[in-house]
């Protein structure tokens, strides 16, 4: 069985503070990994992708993947309190199948 | 908006009704999922198709019937639900993944309620 495990929280931080979100999988052959923001009541939309080792920027966000150790993160730098929210990790596994986490809720204190 | 759309939104039934949801792509993708998003619980995959062709089936049972007449429609007809059927019905588009990193995008979703 494949699974992409993440820690449910709530992650509270304060405002203006880096958050960090950790996703691991299973499937060693896994081959690009997704980073998602749901709001309550709203659809998953897509933050970042990254697909090979090392550390990949957009903005404020920083997604990390590590592959030897099976583990992918997301790091919201100076956090706002319009980051509060559901975050889901996404492992591609091959084909057309994408595996989701349970995800994380992240609650940014103004 | 995603250029993903759904409808309709929110729909409550009953355990002998028959209804469908819609699923409309406006970004060019081949591409179309139908996922379940219960509380608390990891979206699952019900269905994939690519091109019109049914790719994955998620072992769900017979009383959801997925159609796909393009590439940018997609259904799910609804027949002799169970209340444990209520969830979120998301679908989502994607490129083909043989070209792409299978970045997926999100309709707004139906909230479906089975009584």
């Amino acid at each position: 069985q494949k699974e992409v495990e993440q820690n449910s929280g709530p992650l509270s931080v304060p405002e203006g503070a880096i958050a960090s979100l950790n996703c691991t999988y299973s499937d060693r052959g896994s081959q690009s990994f997704f980073w998602y923001r749901q709001y309550s009541g709203k659809s998953p939309e897509l933050i970042m992708f990254i697909y090979s080792n090392g550390d990949k920027e957009d903005g404020r966000f920083t997604a990390q993947l590590n592959k030897a150790s099976q583990y992918v993160s997301l790091l919201i730098r100076d956090s706002q309190p319009s980051d509060s929210a559901t975050y889901l990790c996404a492992v591609r596994v091959g084909g057309f199948k994408t595996i989701f986490g349970a995800g994380t809720r992240l609650f940014v204190k103004a | 908006e995603t250029g993903v759309t759904q409808t309709p939104r929110h729909l409550v039934m009953g355990m002998t009704n028959k209804k469908s949801l819609k699923c409309e792509q406006h970004l060019g993708h081949n591409a179309m999922y139908w996922y379940k998003q219960s509380a608390k619980k990891p979206l699952e995959l019900m269905f994939v198709y690519n091109f019109k062709e049914q790719t994955e089936n998620n072992s769900v049972p017979s009383r959801f019937s997925p159609e796909c007449p393009n590439s940018s429609h997609l259904f799910l007809h609804l027949h002799t639900l169970q209340p444990e059927d209520s969830a979120l019905y998301l679908c989502a588009s994607s490129q083909d993944p043989k070209g792409s990193y299978n970045e997926q995008f999100f309709g707004p979703g139906t909230r479906l309620t089975v009584l």
